[in-house]
Protein backbone atom coordinates (compact mmCIF):
# COMPACT_ATOMS: atom_id res chain seq x y z
CA UNK A 1 0.00 0.00 0.00
CA UNK A 2 1.12 3.08 -1.11
CA UNK A 3 2.43 5.62 2.08
CA UNK A 4 4.10 8.90 2.93
CA UNK A 5 7.63 8.37 3.75
CA UNK A 6 10.02 11.28 5.57
CA UNK A 7 13.88 11.12 6.44
CA UNK A 8 15.60 11.58 8.45
CA UNK A 9 13.26 10.17 11.45
CA UNK A 10 15.52 12.10 14.20
CA UNK A 11 17.28 15.88 13.26
CA UNK A 12 19.51 16.99 16.45
CA UNK A 13 20.99 20.28 15.18
CA UNK A 14 22.43 23.70 17.01
CA UNK A 15 20.37 26.44 17.42
CA UNK A 16 20.77 29.50 14.59
CA UNK A 17 21.35 26.34 11.93
CA UNK A 18 19.16 25.28 8.69
CA UNK A 19 17.66 22.38 9.02
CA UNK A 20 16.08 20.69 5.91
CA UNK A 21 13.46 17.90 6.50
CA UNK A 22 12.20 15.50 3.75
CA UNK A 23 9.37 13.89 2.56
CA UNK A 24 7.75 11.55 -0.48
CA UNK A 25 4.08 11.64 -0.81
CA UNK A 26 2.22 9.40 -1.90
CA UNK A 27 2.84 9.45 -6.03
CA UNK A 28 -0.01 10.21 -7.48
CA UNK A 29 -1.06 12.88 -4.90
CA UNK A 30 -1.50 16.70 -5.57
CA UNK A 31 -2.02 18.27 -1.78
CA UNK A 32 0.68 18.75 0.23
CA UNK A 33 1.52 19.60 3.83
CA UNK A 34 3.05 20.11 7.10
CA UNK A 35 2.26 19.90 10.53
CA UNK A 36 4.15 19.90 13.53
CA UNK A 37 3.40 18.41 16.92
CA UNK A 38 5.45 20.12 19.70
CA UNK A 39 5.74 17.64 22.71
CA UNK A 40 2.25 16.75 24.68
CA UNK A 41 0.88 19.63 22.80
CA UNK A 42 -1.66 19.00 19.27
CA UNK A 43 -0.66 18.21 16.03
CA UNK A 44 -0.69 21.99 14.20
CA UNK A 45 -1.10 23.33 10.77
CA UNK A 46 1.80 24.81 9.45
CA UNK A 47 1.58 24.68 5.27
CA UNK A 48 -0.12 23.32 2.40
CA UNK A 49 1.09 23.08 -0.89
CA UNK A 50 -0.95 22.43 -4.17
CA UNK A 51 0.46 23.34 -7.67
CA UNK A 52 3.76 24.14 -6.96
CA UNK A 53 3.13 26.81 -4.69
CA UNK A 54 1.87 27.26 -1.01
CA UNK A 55 -2.53 27.45 -0.73
CA UNK A 56 -2.15 28.38 3.18
CA UNK A 57 0.14 28.92 5.85
CA UNK A 58 -0.69 29.24 9.64
CA UNK A 59 1.04 32.10 11.36
CA UNK A 60 3.79 29.70 12.78
CA UNK A 61 5.67 29.43 9.21
CA UNK A 62 7.26 33.10 9.59
CA UNK A 63 10.04 33.85 6.86
CA UNK A 64 12.37 31.25 8.53
CA UNK A 65 10.20 28.51 6.76
CA UNK A 66 9.97 27.26 3.14
CA UNK A 67 8.89 24.67 1.20
CA UNK A 68 9.44 23.46 -1.92
CA UNK A 69 8.71 20.62 -4.36
CA UNK A 70 12.13 20.12 -6.01
CA UNK A 71 11.30 17.57 -8.26
CA UNK A 72 8.59 15.22 -9.17
CA UNK A 73 8.71 12.93 -5.88
CA UNK A 74 10.03 15.19 -2.91
CA UNK A 75 8.56 17.87 -0.80
CA UNK A 76 11.15 19.79 1.39
CA UNK A 77 10.56 21.91 4.64
CA UNK A 78 13.59 23.77 5.54
CA UNK A 79 13.63 26.06 8.57
CA UNK A 80 16.39 28.65 8.22
CA UNK A 81 17.79 29.57 11.53
CA UNK A 82 16.46 27.09 14.01
CA UNK A 83 15.07 28.11 17.57
CA UNK A 84 14.72 26.44 20.73
CA UNK A 85 11.03 26.07 20.25
CA UNK A 86 11.30 24.88 16.90
CA UNK A 87 12.00 21.42 18.43
CA UNK A 88 8.73 19.18 17.79
CA UNK A 89 7.70 16.52 15.83
CA UNK A 90 6.87 17.33 12.25
CA UNK A 91 4.81 15.49 9.79
CA UNK A 92 4.09 15.45 6.29
CA UNK A 93 0.60 14.59 4.64
CA UNK A 94 -0.74 14.15 1.21
CA UNK A 95 -4.44 14.20 -0.36
CA UNK A 96 -5.23 13.07 -3.55
CA UNK A 97 -7.74 15.91 -3.87
CA UNK A 98 -8.25 19.11 -1.55
CA UNK A 99 -11.67 17.01 0.47
CA UNK A 100 -10.00 14.05 0.36
CA UNK A 101 -8.07 12.02 3.22
CA UNK A 102 -4.80 13.17 4.19
CA UNK A 103 -2.14 10.54 4.54
CA UNK A 104 0.36 10.87 7.14
CA UNK A 105 4.20 10.17 7.22
CA UNK A 106 5.44 9.02 10.44
CA UNK A 107 7.89 11.71 11.25
CA UNK A 108 10.72 13.38 12.07
CA UNK A 109 11.72 14.70 15.60
CA UNK A 110 13.32 17.67 15.56
CA UNK A 111 15.52 18.37 18.48
CA UNK A 112 17.47 22.10 18.59
CA UNK A 113 19.90 22.32 20.91
CA UNK B 1 -11.18 30.40 14.77
CA UNK B 2 -11.93 26.39 14.57
CA UNK B 3 -11.35 25.13 18.03
CA UNK B 4 -11.56 21.12 18.30
CA UNK B 5 -12.07 19.53 21.83
CA UNK B 6 -12.53 15.93 22.95
CA UNK B 7 -13.46 14.25 25.76
CA UNK B 8 -12.66 12.27 27.75
CA UNK B 9 -9.16 13.01 27.68
CA UNK B 10 -8.18 9.40 29.21
CA UNK B 11 -10.17 6.28 29.02
CA UNK B 12 -9.77 3.33 30.32
CA UNK B 13 -11.90 -0.02 29.78
CA UNK B 14 -11.59 -3.65 29.96
CA UNK B 15 -11.14 -5.28 26.65
CA UNK B 16 -14.56 -6.26 24.79
CA UNK B 17 -16.47 -2.97 26.09
CA UNK B 18 -17.93 -1.16 23.23
CA UNK B 19 -17.18 2.43 23.83
CA UNK B 20 -18.19 6.06 22.67
CA UNK B 21 -15.45 9.09 22.00
CA UNK B 22 -16.67 12.44 21.36
CA UNK B 23 -15.37 15.45 19.57
CA UNK B 24 -16.34 19.02 19.19
CA UNK B 25 -15.85 21.71 16.67
CA UNK B 26 -16.76 25.38 17.19
CA UNK B 27 -17.08 26.56 13.42
CA UNK B 28 -19.38 24.32 11.67
CA UNK B 29 -18.21 25.41 8.26
CA UNK B 30 -16.03 22.65 7.56
CA UNK B 31 -15.73 20.51 4.61
CA UNK B 32 -14.91 16.90 6.61
CA UNK B 33 -13.92 15.43 9.61
CA UNK B 34 -11.07 13.00 10.00
CA UNK B 35 -10.83 10.16 12.91
CA UNK B 36 -6.39 9.59 13.47
CA UNK B 37 -5.14 6.95 15.51
CA UNK B 38 -1.56 7.91 17.23
CA UNK B 39 0.44 5.24 18.67
CA UNK B 40 3.34 6.70 20.70
CA UNK B 41 5.99 8.47 19.31
CA UNK B 42 4.78 7.20 15.79
CA UNK B 43 2.96 9.07 12.89
CA UNK B 44 -0.97 9.63 12.50
CA UNK B 45 -2.76 6.75 11.08
CA UNK B 46 -5.81 7.71 9.14
CA UNK B 47 -9.08 5.32 10.49
CA UNK B 48 -11.96 6.98 9.02
CA UNK B 49 -13.02 10.61 6.92
CA UNK B 50 -16.56 12.14 6.73
CA UNK B 51 -17.12 14.46 4.19
CA UNK B 52 -19.40 17.22 5.95
CA UNK B 53 -22.42 16.17 3.46
CA UNK B 54 -22.40 12.80 5.33
CA UNK B 55 -24.08 11.43 8.36
CA UNK B 56 -21.56 8.55 9.34
CA UNK B 57 -19.24 6.33 8.05
CA UNK B 58 -18.29 2.77 9.02
CA UNK B 59 -14.85 0.75 9.01
CA UNK B 60 -14.95 -2.58 10.61
CA UNK B 61 -15.72 -1.94 14.41
CA UNK B 62 -15.36 1.43 14.38
CA UNK B 63 -18.08 3.67 13.77
CA UNK B 64 -18.01 7.57 13.46
CA UNK B 65 -20.88 9.65 13.16
CA UNK B 66 -20.91 13.43 11.94
CA UNK B 67 -23.87 16.77 13.18
CA UNK B 68 -22.13 19.46 11.59
CA UNK B 69 -25.46 21.92 12.71
CA UNK B 70 -24.45 21.09 16.68
CA UNK B 71 -20.43 20.99 15.81
CA UNK B 72 -20.26 17.04 17.28
CA UNK B 73 -18.70 13.70 16.28
CA UNK B 74 -19.08 10.33 18.21
CA UNK B 75 -16.38 7.70 17.10
CA UNK B 76 -17.56 4.42 17.93
CA UNK B 77 -15.37 1.26 18.80
CA UNK B 78 -17.23 -2.22 19.30
CA UNK B 79 -15.94 -5.22 21.14
CA UNK B 80 -12.27 -3.04 22.07
CA UNK B 81 -9.09 -4.77 22.19
CA UNK B 82 -5.92 -4.55 23.71
CA UNK B 83 -4.21 -3.31 20.48
CA UNK B 84 -6.66 -0.62 20.07
CA UNK B 85 -4.63 1.36 23.01
CA UNK B 86 -3.87 4.29 21.42
CA UNK B 87 -4.44 7.95 21.00
CA UNK B 88 -7.69 8.73 18.78
CA UNK B 89 -7.58 12.32 17.33
CA UNK B 90 -10.69 14.49 15.77
CA UNK B 91 -9.46 16.51 12.85
CA UNK B 92 -11.69 18.82 11.38
CA UNK B 93 -11.37 20.11 7.70
CA UNK B 94 -11.68 23.92 6.49
CA UNK B 95 -13.46 24.45 3.07
CA UNK B 96 -12.81 26.44 0.39
CA UNK B 97 -9.10 26.45 -0.78
CA UNK B 98 -8.07 25.59 2.41
CA UNK B 99 -7.93 21.85 3.35
CA UNK B 100 -5.76 23.05 6.37
CA UNK B 101 -6.98 20.27 9.65
CA UNK B 102 -7.61 21.58 12.95
CA UNK B 103 -6.95 18.73 15.39
CA UNK B 104 -8.06 17.92 19.28
CA UNK B 105 -5.41 16.88 21.72
CA UNK B 106 -6.72 13.41 21.30
CA UNK B 107 -8.69 11.10 23.77
CA UNK B 108 -5.67 8.51 25.13
CA UNK B 109 -7.56 5.29 25.41
CA UNK B 110 -6.06 1.62 27.15
CA UNK B 111 -7.90 -1.24 26.84
CA UNK B 112 -6.74 -3.55 29.62
CA UNK B 113 -7.24 -7.46 28.68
Amino acid sequence: EPEVTQTPSHQVTQMGQEVILRCVPISNHLYFYWYRQILGQKVEFLVSFYNNEISEKSEIFDDQFSVERPDGSNFTLKIRSTKLEDSAMYFCASSGTGGDTQYFGPGTRLTVL
Amino acid sequence: KQEVTQIPAALSVPEGENLVLNCSFTDSAIYNLQWFRQDPGKGLTSLLLIQSSQREQTSGRLNASLDKSSGRSTLYIAASQPGDSATYLCAVGGGGSNYKLTFGKGTLLTVNP
